[in-house]
Parts: C-alpha cells; structure tokens; sequence
C-alpha cells in the first residue's frame, strides 16, 4: 500500500520567511497531492492539491509542486504570517478512494 | 452551509462503557471516513464506507464499529471502550468519482477513556 513521509515534523521561521515541507510516497502509480491545514481545535482544510499532469500548481501565498520520477511533492508558502501557524498534512492516494496522510508538520511563524 | 458535524465535541468516559460518536455530512457524499489523530502518527483510517450499507476496514480498525444506514450518516461505536482508545477523532467525505474537491472533515471528537 501507499506510504507517505513527511518532514520536517516541526517548523518555526520568522515571519516573512518562506516555509517548505516535503512529502515522499511510495505507490509510483499515485496521481492527486492534496494538502490539509489544521488549525488549532479544527479539523483538517483542504488549502491545494495537484494532480500528476502537472508539475506545480499556486493559489496566491501557496504552491505546490511535484516531482514524479522522484516521487516527491512540496508545500512552499511565501511571506509567512502568524495566521499560517498549523499543523499540515500531505497526503496521497491508495485503493479507492482513500488517502493516506503523512505524520504533519506544526509550523509556527514567529512575529 | 456545506459541512460534516461530529457530536459530541469532548467526551470522558470509563473502560468498558459503550458510546457512540456520531457523524452526519449535509452534501450528499457517497464517501465516508473516520479518522484518529495522535501526536507523532499523523492521520490513521479506522473505516470507511463507500455507499450506504458498504463499509470496510481502515487501517485501525480493531476496537472499533461503524454502519451506513443512510447516506448522510456515519456513526462510530465503541463497544467496549479502552485507554488506548484515547485519541483526537475525525469524521470526512468526499465524493466518491476523482476525489474531487478532496475530504471535508468534521471538527473532531475528543475521546478520554479512563
């Protein structure tokens, strides 16, 4: 089945500051990356995935991007702001219509 | 508003004592999925169920049950609760063709089992 890394398990940069997580997984036949957020006492939010017809996709602050030969995906968010302080989870596909999450990343921007 | 509710929000309870944990979702998703979060482990499926009345294992499933009588609700019982069994809990749908859109999660249940 899939297995799905993710590093690095905490995070803290300055505001302002870009910020980058990194997902491995192991089922090369894998084809759509969503990332989740979750704030603190909430559930996980959907904020970008990408699918494996392309190599990057950005939404504003956020980016993702894909690399299948080395089965690896990133999160990038540019200019960090206290409120992008989360934990967040890469996940990837198996059977079905499952995902598999990675063990999250608690990013702490600092004022 | 498009959302997945999960009651109730906190709950302690004994060893041993029966609860249920409930799950509804108002956006007619065929897909249905609990989850439990504990530090360091991520995210780990317990069950989901495909439609009403198809439900299958995750991949913590042991201590656990789940039924899909209708569509919009995805109850998860513990028959005989344990310690162990003290986690962050989440219910998620989706739709069930291409993942469209992703999972849309409920607010989490936190379970203390004493």
């Amino acid at each position: 089945g899939e297995n799905v890394e993710q590093h690095p398990s905490t995070l803290s940069v300055q505001e302002g500051d870009s910020a980058v997580i990194k997902c491995t997984y192991s089922d090369s036949a894998s084809n759509y990356f969503p990332w989740y957020k979750q704030e603190l006492g909430k559930g996980p939010q959907l904020i970008i995935d990408i699918r494996s017809n392309v190599g990057e996709k950005k939404d504003q602050r956020i980016a993702v991007t894909l690399n299948k030969t080395a089965k690896h995906f990133s999160l990038h968010i540019t200019e960090t702001q206290p409120e992008d302080s989360a934990v967040y989870f890469c996940a990837a596909p198996r059977a079905g219509n499952m995902l598999t999450f990675g063990g999250g990343t608690r990013l702490m921007v600092k004022p | 508003e498009a959302q997945v509710t999960q009651n109730p929000r906190y709950l302690i309870t004994v060893t041993g004592k029966k609860l249920t944990v409930t799950c509804s979702q108002n956006m007619n998703h065929e897909y249905m999925s609990w989850y439990r979060q504990d530090p360091g482990l991520g995210l780990r499926q317990i069950y989901y169920s495909m439609n009403v009345e198809v439900t299958d294992k995750g991949d913590v499933p042991e201590g656990y049950k789940v039924s899909r009588k209708e569509k919009r609700n995805f109850p998860l019982i513990l028959e005989s609760p344990s310690p162990n069994q003290t986690s962050l809990y989440f219910c998620a749908s989706s739709l069930l063709t291409g993942m469209a859109g992703g999972y849309t999660f409920g607010s989490g249940t936190r379970l203390t089992v004493v």
